[in-house]
Parts: C-alpha cells; sequence; structure tokens
C-alpha cells in the first residue's frame, strides 16, 4: 500500500467547512484513496472512497487532484459529533486496510 | 442490515485465562478481518477471511492466537493463556469483494479486553 501522510490534529469551528489534506505521492494508478473515521471508543466509520474522479455522499466529499498525489475530505458543515480521527488509507480496493495514526478533528463550539 | 457485531462488548479477565470473541458480519459478506487497537494507535491488521478460507495472519498473531471462521459466515477470536499485553480493542469487520469498485470495508463497534 502507497503511504499517506497526514496533519496530526487540527481544529475548525462548528458550523464552516472541514477540510483534512492527505498527501499520497507514492499512490499508484489503481489504488483507491479511502476515507474512514473513529470516533473515541467507537470502531472506524467508513466515510467515501475514490480512484479519479471527486467523490460526494451524504457524509462528505472527496476532492483527488488530477495527478492523485494529494486528496482533500471536505465536512460541509461541521458539527461537534465530527469530532473524531480521520484516516486517509489508499488501496488496491480487494485489501486489507492499513491504518496509520490520522488526523484529530476538534470541533470547536 | 444490522452491521457487523461483536460480543461480547467488554470482558475482563484474569491473567492466564482463555478468552473469546465472535464477530457476525454484514450478512452475505464474503470477507471479515480481525483488527486490534491500543489506546492511543490506529487498528492493527490481525487476519482476514474469504468465505472460510483464512487468507493471511499478521506477525501479530501470535500462537496463542487463534481465528475460525467454520462457516463462511460468524468467526471467532480465541486468545489463549491471556496477557496483560493483550489487553485492547478487537474489532471485526467485513465486506463483500467486488471487482472494479473498490472493496468497502464495515467495522462492528469493537470488543475491549482487559487483562488483570
Amino acid at each position: 500500500d502507497a503511504k499517506t501522510t497526514q496533519p496530526t490534529s487540527m481544529d475548525c469551528a462548528e458550523g464552516r467547512a472541514a477540510n483534512l489534506p492527505c498527501n499520497h505521492s507514492t499512490i499508484s494508478g489503481n489504488e483507491y484513496v479511502y476515507w474512514y473515521r473513529q470516533i473515541h471508543s467507537q470502531g472506524p466509520q467508513y466515510i467515501i472512497h475514490g480512484l479519479k474522479n471527486n467523490e460526494t455522499n451524504e457524509m462528505a466529499s472527496l476532492i483527488i487532484t488530477e495527478d492523485r498525489k494529494s486528496s482533500t475530505l471536505i465536512l460541509p458543515h461541521a458539527t461537534l459529533r465530527d469530532t473524531a480521527v480521520y484516516y486517509c488509507i489508499v488501496n488496491f480496493g480487494n485489501e486489507k486496510l492499513t491504518f496509520g495514526t490520522g488526523t484529530r478533528l476538534t470541533i470547536i463550539p | 442490515d444490522t452491521g457487523v457485531s461483536q460480543n461480547p462488548r467488554h470482558k475482563i479477565t484474569k491473567r492466564g485465562q482463555n478468552v473469546t470473541f465472535r464477530c457476525d458480519p454484514i450478512s452475505e459478506h464474503n470477507r471479515l478481518y480481525w483488527y486490534r487497537q491500543t489506546l492511543g494507535q490506529g487498528p492493527e491488521f490481525l487476519t482476514y477471511f474469504q468465505n472460510e478460507a483464512q487468507l493471511e495472519k499478521s506477525r501479530l498473531l501470535s500462537d496463542r492466537f487463534s481465528a475460525e471462521r467454520p462457516k463462511g459466515s460468524f468467526s471467532t477470536l480465541e486468545i489463549q493463556r491471556t496477557e496483560q499485553g493483550d489487553s485492547a480493542m478487537y474489532l471485526c469487520a467485513s465486506s463483500l469483494l467486488l471487482t472494479g469498485s473498490g472493496n468497502t470495508i464495515y467495522f462492528g463497534e469493537g470488543s475491549w479486553l482487559t487483562v488483570v
């Protein structure tokens, strides 16, 4: 699996958009970008994944740069319940997930 | 769809005892994964099954650990002669392997083990 680099922590004001960056400069052409989050003491929650195109679902949007070397997860209107550790993972799509240390996102009231 | 179910959610055991965790995956999911997570760390892969076949085991899975998925449905993870270092959250996950669309893996809420 390609390695990813994420900031250790970020803060975001409640109601604002939270933009979480991820660098994956060694990603190969058929590796997907996955995002999961983990709220304290719970199992990881799937958020979204994409290959080349930007993706949007009811939880978030995923923006992947054209060269695919980085991506941004966007939570459009952050709430206090979005406080969690967010993991960016690249994967061929048929393998186990390998978690790094993620970004600890804190939503500030 | 009831999601991935894990039991028990919490277990306190004395050092040296055996413990078993059960995982019921999402219906019809053919892949099932086990992970371990200690405080402050991300989940670490232990093993996974495709149907009843155990396809990969991590070096973290010592001889005291054994996982089974006898009929390709539920799975059990047994830890024999528990040690204090086994204290962690044990996570189960499942997925339906599809080609061409990326394999979405769904996690359960985890089983907390405390060895005293």
